[in-house]
């Protein structure tokens, strides 16, 4: 079966230090993988997605970059963050070739002070 | 307007009660039909997933679709204080491949008193 590691699940970082979050996915090949944000009392905002190695889309102008340096893995960087980066970021996938459902991560929470 | 409209609630039902949730959207392209279920804290987890219109039904959860009216809905028969959660409802015009995305709505909290 299909697992989504995420990490780290908490932290608290301060203006304008930089950030990278972690995601891979086990027991799948070539999924799509994405990138949401959850601010508090709203809905899911979608900000990158991937659907191979190397080919990242961004949805929002932001102060946040994607990579995808392997097949199953995406990582979110920011060089200096915001206070109004913080949020509950949360990684997903996607069967790439038919699926038309997508799994969530455990999500990490952001916390910029 | 907003693609997917969800009331945030919070809404409240004793224990047992049937819990009823709706979405409506504005797009008529939209087909394929999800439902989210996320607590405090944690990732979203698919609960149901129904293609074009009709019912689906998965132990105590029936999905509705009715397209005609751009209105989906989410029953929860003899609810638990443990649906006591977040629900999301998410939809799309085409399949997830080739990079095409799903939208959501925003979610309605459910509290379920014991």
């Amino acid at each position: 079966s299909q697992t989504i590691h995420q990490w780290p699940a908490t932290l608290v970082q301060p203006v304008g230090s930089p950030l990278s979050l972690e995601c891979t996915v086990e027991g799948t090949s070539n999924p799509n993988l994405y990138w949401y944000r959850q601010a508090a009392g709203r809905g899911l905002q979608l900000l990158f997605y991937s659907v191979g190695i190397g080919q990242i889309s961004s949805e929002v102008p932001q102060n946040l970059s994607a990579s995808r340096p392997q097949d199953r893995q995406f990582i979110l960087s920011s060089k200096k963050l915001l206070l109004s980066d913080s949020g509950f970021y949360l990684c997903a996938w996607s069967i790439q070739s038919a699926g038309n459902t997508i799994y969530f991560g455990e999500g990490s929470w952001l916390t910029v002070v | 307007q907003k693609e997917v409209e969800q009331d945030p609630g919070p809404l409240s039902v004793p224990e047992g009660a049937i819990v009823s949730l709706n979405c409506t959207y504005s797009n008529s392209a939209f087909q394929y039909f999800m439902w989210y279920r996320q607590y405090s804290r944690k990732g979203p987890e698919l609960l149901m997933y129904t293609y074009s219109s009709g019912n689906k039904e998965d132990g105590r959860f029936t999905a509705q679709v009715d397209k005609s009216s751009k209105y989906i809905s989410l029953f929860i028969r003899d609810s638990q204080p443990s649906d006591s959660a977040t629900y999301l409802c998410a939809m799309s015009a085409r399949p997830l491949a080739a990079g095409n995305k799903l939208t959501f709505g925003g979610g309605t909290r459910v509290l379920v008193k014991p």
